[in-house]
């Protein structure tokens, strides 16, 4: 069965950190271009950022609102992507899905089922 | 930041066809492919279009996609109760940014 499944959300203080990581099953994640998106309650999807294949360079590209803060990652040996936020807002407090790439050429074909990050004092 | 603009909210009686329209601007839509998502009341987002006009296996053919310069049309022919969801417009934009679009609520009346 094609699978992602997120992980690692919570309740976290304003300027602190979290790691979210994302587990892939079922397809071929090695070739997969991943990203992050997230959905403030209530709001729209807000395109957070991805991470191409190795064989496609590897490199991450980030949205404006979080670049500097977040870093994505991925372990291709354990087949899961990783998120990285620091210096936490309150205006980061959504829910978190991991996916193939929603923007590429193929769409996202498979997301997970989203964690919920929650950014308060 | 570029925006891909959906109008907020769009309704139809059911059978009836509902077009949502999405516009961008030369440096998304008009030079990448576009995607539709639908997502339903607390649950994540599933693919309906990709490449602008092609449906994934399991979409029904009432889901339909078009794309002309900066924009794109999403339409849902013969409109039934369970098309009630958001839907959302997406693509990549060349200054290395994905884009959603703000996103469009249906309403089956």
């Amino acid at each position: 069965e094609v699978q992602l499944v997120e992980s690692g959300g919570g309740l976290v203080k304003p300027g602190g950190s979290l790691r979210l990581s994302c587990a892939a099953s079922g397809f071929t994640f090695t070739n997969a271009w991943m990203t992050w998106v997230r959905q403030a309650p209530g709001k729209g999807l807000e395109w957070v950022g991805r991470i191409k294949s190795k064989t496609d360079g590897g490199t991450a590209d980030y949205a404006a609102p979080v670049k500097g803060r977040i870093t994505i990652s991925r372990d291709d040996s354990k087949s899961t992507l990783d998120l990285q936020m620091n210096s936490l807002r309150t205006e980061d407090t959504a829910i978190y899905y991991c996916t193939t790439d929603p923007v590429g050429y193929y769409g996202g074909t498979v997301w997970g089922q989203g964690t919920l990050v929650t950014v308060s004092s | 930041q570029s925006v891909l603009t959906q109008p907020p909210s769009a309704s139809g009686t059911p059978g009836q066809r509902v077009t949502i329209s999405c516009s961008g601007s030369s440096s998304n839509i008009e030079s990448n492919a576009v995607s539709w998502y639908q997502q339903l009341p607390g649950t994540a987002p599933k693919l309906l279009i990709y490449n602008n006009n092609q449906r994934p296996s399991g979409v029904p053919d009432r889901f339909s996609g078009s794309k002309s310069g900066a924009s794109a049309s999403l339409a849902i022919s013969g409109l039934q109760s369970e098309d009630e969801a958001d839907y959302y417009c997406a693509a990549w934009d060349d200054s290395l940014n994905g884009l959603f679009g703000t996103g469009t609520k249906v309403t089956v009346l």
